[in-house]
């Protein structure tokens, strides 16, 4: 099987750009979550998504948002970026049952300029 | 709120040696642990786990146990290659939550 793949892997922007990234998961999986990392931060969760639906969602603001098509692919969206977005986004998905491990993509690295 | 702490980095060790990076967590109920491992300008790989107390996750010679009683899931290797250097990640994920918690990252480096 074809593992988790990110689109695209590098990016860069300027400040008060918009951008989106995208996420294909493994063949048969229907949840997607989304995770930022950074080396002042580390890893935080953003979002999870479930059969179309958001079932969870990490502490950031509201510029940041997501979807999740039929197929399951998945995309996030940054609005008004800011010099702090600079990051790298790792999509990782899973079956979708609750404590399931979670297969990670290469990450997308984003910089703003 | 659950988290997880993992021994601070970098280590730096010689090939053959032997290696423990020490993880332990702050979960409710019964979480699932798990080391991740990230390779230069890669995403994270599973590298091992372990969803109840006592069970011994183990991979490419790498092994952890989930002691329950301490809380801790640490990270071991016996004779660790220059082609283990990497970042590694512990991580939990507590049912209800649908997301994984990670440490901050233990930098590895093999020296040959």
């Amino acid at each position: 099987k074809a593992g988790v793949t990110q689109t695209p892997r590098y990016l860069i922007k300027t400040r008060g750009q918009q951008v989106t990234l995208s996420c294909s998961p493994i063949s048969g999986h229907r949840s997607v979550s989304w995770y930022q990392q950074t080396p002042g931060q580390g890893l935080q969760f953003l979002f999870e998504y479930f059969s179309e639906t958001q079932r969870n969602k990490g502490n950031f603001p509201g510029r940041f948002s997501g979807r999740q098509f039929s197929n399951s692919r998945s995309e996030m969206n940054v609005s008004t970026l800011e010099l702090g977005d600079s990051a790298l986004y790792l999509c990782a998905s899973k079956i979708g049952q609750d404590q399931e491990t979670q297969y990670f993509g290469p990450g997308t690295r984003l910089l703003v300029l | 709120g659950d988290s997880v702490t993992q021994m601070e980095g970098p280590v730096t060790l010689s090939e053959e040696a032997f290696l423990t990076i020490n993880c332990t967590y702050t979960a409710t109920g019964y979480p699932s642990l798990f080391w991740y491992v990230q390779y230069p300008g890669e995403g994270l790989q599973l590298l091992l786990k372990a969803t109840k107390a006592d069970d011994k996750g183990s991979n490419k010679g790498f092994e952890a146990t989930y002691r329950k009683e301490t809380t801790s899931f640490h990270l071991e290797k016996g004779s660790v290659q220059v082609s283990d250097s990497a970042v590694y990640f512990c991580a939990l994920s507590r049912a209800g939550a649908q997301k994984l918690v990670f440490g901050q990252g233990t930098r590895l480096t093999i020296n040959p």
